[in-house]
């Protein structure tokens, strides 16, 4: 079946660290892949995403690139600020008919960040 | 820009009690979702609907029914509660399947 699975948390980094949250995805076809973010007491917000293999998607100093040959969308950020603490889901929608696009969540991770 | 709107944000209901979580979207958009969320679980999908009339079922639409009368409102109705379905539930909308989404704040539901 189609899944989703991301590494667990949660991770705990000192300010301006560098970040990695691997996700890796089972899907049959061609797959979007998405990254949110969520934080405390709010519901999901997009963070980025990528449309077809190879693509980057980047937002806000983050980005993740499409890896169809690994089936991967790790979510990196060079130097992560205590702002960024939050809940990261990583997605993907299916494209084909009768999918209807629903978004298929991996189960988080929670990123900490220590001043 | 209203975007996804959820009402109530919170509230506790006594098992057997029905309720009804309502969705508005304010962006046109023919694709709505309701998802809950369990802690460590991510987000399962409860029902889903590509437009006003046509809903569908998702990954656990047990215990939950919908309607869509309209673009705009997508509202999740509880039936006879049980402690189970205490999570926060998250109303979602989109345009096409590789845009993503726009969630609304949720709604954290527990069953006494």
């Amino acid at each position: 079946g189609n899944s989703v699975t991301q590494m667990e948390g949660p991770v705990t980094l000192s300010e301006e660290a560098f970040l990695t949250i691997n996700c890796t995805y089972t899907a049959t076809g061609y797959p979007s892949l998405f990254w949110y973010v969520q934080y405390p007491g709010e519901g999901l917000q997009l963070l980025l995403k990528a449309t077809k293999a190879d693509d980057k998607g980047s937002n806000k100093g983050f980005e993740a690139t499409y890896r169809k040959e690994t089936t991967s969308f790790h979510l990196e950020k060079g130097s992560v600020q205590v702002s960024d603490s939050a809940v990261y889901f990583c997605a993907l929608s299916l494209n084909y008919g009768g999918s209807q696009g629903n978004l298929i969540f991996g189960k988080g991770t929670k990123l900490s960040v220590k001043p | 820009n209203a975007g996804v709107t959820q009402t109530p944000k919170f509230r506790i209901l006594k098992i057997g009690q029905s309720m009804t979580l309502q969705c508005a979207q304010d962006m046109n958009h023919n694709y709505m979702y309701w998802y809950r969320q369990d802690p460590g679980m991510g987000l399962k999908l409860i029902y889903y609907s590509v437009g006003a009339g046509i809903t569908d079922k998702g990954e656990v639409p047990n215990g939950y029914n919908v309607s869509r009368s309209t673009t705009e409102d997508f509202p999740l109705r509880l039936e006879l509660a049980a402690p189970s379905q205490t999570s926060v539930y998250f109303c979602a909308s989109g345009e096409a399947s590789n845009y993503g989404y726009t969630f609304g704040s949720g709604t954290r539901l527990t069953v006494v």
